[in-house]
């Protein structure tokens, strides 16, 4: 199937300090990538669509200006978690469409798991 | 809010069958149910979807209610690599070109020795 890969796997970082995620699919071309946050023991929460080329759609309570997106090429999107605190630490996880199937399933990336000190 | 009720964990023996069950009952005639699972600490993995009727793959089957209102995720012969969080996704047609996934609890399924 479709390769969604995500980078880094895991990072921690200072509170205050921003930090980026990146997804990538490597074998096709996603036109709208989707990114979740998943608490422990908790279920995915959709935290907003990503167009490429355009402005991502954020999921109501999700601040625009906390978790900047940026989908610049048909491979790539990232997440910039902007002036982290702990309450932030998650599991950031990406998805994507591959257009050439027309199946509706959704390709997810291995995950980011973000730690805040 | 997701559209699906599941049962929040369920044990299984190992080789034997787990059935998981979904209630969704507001499903709309264009919808289809999805099935992913997440083995810990990884993103979700597609099983299988289905609209109507019964599906099979290599990895389940999906056997959904005449009324649709809800489906049963079987895996045949479970083993310990099964165990995960298993998500019943409701979601409109593939060709609707909205492809919004609202995730559930799921069920998590612990597959013993």
């Amino acid at each position: 199937g479709a390769v969604v890969s995500q980078h880094p796997s895991w990072v921690i970082c200072k509170s205050g300090t921003s930090v980026k995620i990146e997804c990538r699919s490597l074998d096709f071309q996603a036109t709208t990538m989707f990114w979740y946050r998943q608490f422990p023991k908790q279920s995915l929460m959709l935290m907003a669509t990503s167009n490429e080329g355009s402005k991502a759609t954020y999921e109501q309570g999700v601040e625009k200006d906390k978790f900047l997106i940026n989908h610049a090429s048909l491979t790539l999107s990232t997440l910039t978690v902007t002036s982290a605190h702990p309450e932030d630490s998650s599991f950031y996880i990406c998805s994507a469409r591959d257009g050439r199937r027309n199946t509706g399933e959704l390709f997810f990336g291995e995950g980011s798991r973000l730690t805040v000190l | 809010d997701a559209k699906t009720t599941q049962p929040p964990s369920m044990d299984c023996a190992e080789g034997r069958a787990a059935n998981l069950p979904c209630n969704h009952s507001t499903i709309s005639g264009n919808e289809y149910v999805y099935w992913y699972r997440q083995i810990h600490s990884q993103g979700p993995q597609y099983i299988i979807h289905g609209l109507k009727n019964n599906e099979t793959n290599e990895m389940a089957s999906l056997i959904i209610t005449e009324d649709r209102k809800s489906s049963t995720l079987i895996l045949p012969h479970a083993t310990l690599r099964d165990t995960a969080v298993y998500y019943c996704i409701v979601r409109p047609s593939p060709t609707s070109g909205t492809y919004k996934y609202i995730f559930g609890t799921g069920t998590r399924l612990k597959v013993l020795a």
